[in-house]
């Protein structure tokens, strides 16, 4: 059982937009940022949202990224099929001396 | 350019122990964040312990809290991760990750390769 909630699956054709939430807590979300990963089969994993809604240099800015209070989302638009990969939110949290915490993935197919 | 090579992956028994390293290159190694996260094959990321840059602040998570310990030798521009009562639960890939600076936080930009720990 994860500390952040993400679906288990999304899926969108080319061209669709599509969103992974990710829900947290007060302890997380609401208090630190969201980061986003991206994982492709085989690699490691890459940042393509930073503190909420940044994008770092490099990736498209069909990727973009929002908070509020306790939930955060991934938004993918314009969806191609090399963006079918595994994506994480990821927050720090503050109970117990802090900690940092991923949520269970979300699986993005692209039909 | 950045790099991090981890090494010290095996195979261990139930209750043993491994030291796994992760050495930099291409950056101040003193002034960045280190982490180490794992992934059973197959399945999602986990955090499992930071050490952030300057000060030497430690975390844990709860599942490796009190057998599990991080280090860093900013001589040798390499972190450890002491691997201590294993289980067959800690069976992953471990990658080691370079924070954004010297803070402890969720922002990874380079990652290791990853060492594969087995635990049977």
């Amino acid at each position: 059982q994860s500390v952040l909630t993400q679906p288990r699956s999304v899926s969108g054709t080319p061209g669709q937009t599509v969103t992974i939430s990710c829900s947290g807590s007060d302890s997380n979300l609401a208090t630190n940022y969201v980061y986003w990963y991206q994982q492709l089969p085989g690699t490691a994993p890459k940042v393509v949202i930073y503190r909420n809604d940044e994008r770092p240099s490099g990736v498209p800015d069909r990727f973009s990224g929002s908070k509020s209070g306790t939930s955060a989302s991934l938004a993918i638009s314009g969806l191609r099929s090399e963006d079918e990969a595994d994506y994480y939110c990821a927050s720090w949290d503050n109970r117990l001396g802090g900690r940092g915490v991923f949520g269970g993935g979300t699986k993005l197919t692209v039909l | 350019e950045v790099q991090l090579l981890e090494s010290g992956g095996d195979l261990a028994q139930p209750g043993g122990s491994l030291r796994l390293s992760c050495t930099a290159s291409g950056f101040i190694f003193a002034d960045y964040a280190m982490t180490w996260v794992r992934q059973v094959p197959g399945k999602g990321l986990e955090w499992v312990s930071s050490f952030s840059g300057g000060g030497g602040k430690t975390f844990y998570a709860d599942s490796v809290k009190g057998r599990f310990a991080i280090s860093r030798d900013n001589s040798k521009n390499t972190v450890y991760l002491q691997l201590t009562a294993l289980r067959a639960d800690d069976t992953a890939v471990y990658y080691c990750a370079r924070g954004h600076s010297w803070e402890s936080s969720m922002r990874f930009d380079f990652w290791g390769q990853g060492a594969p720990v087995t635990v049977s």
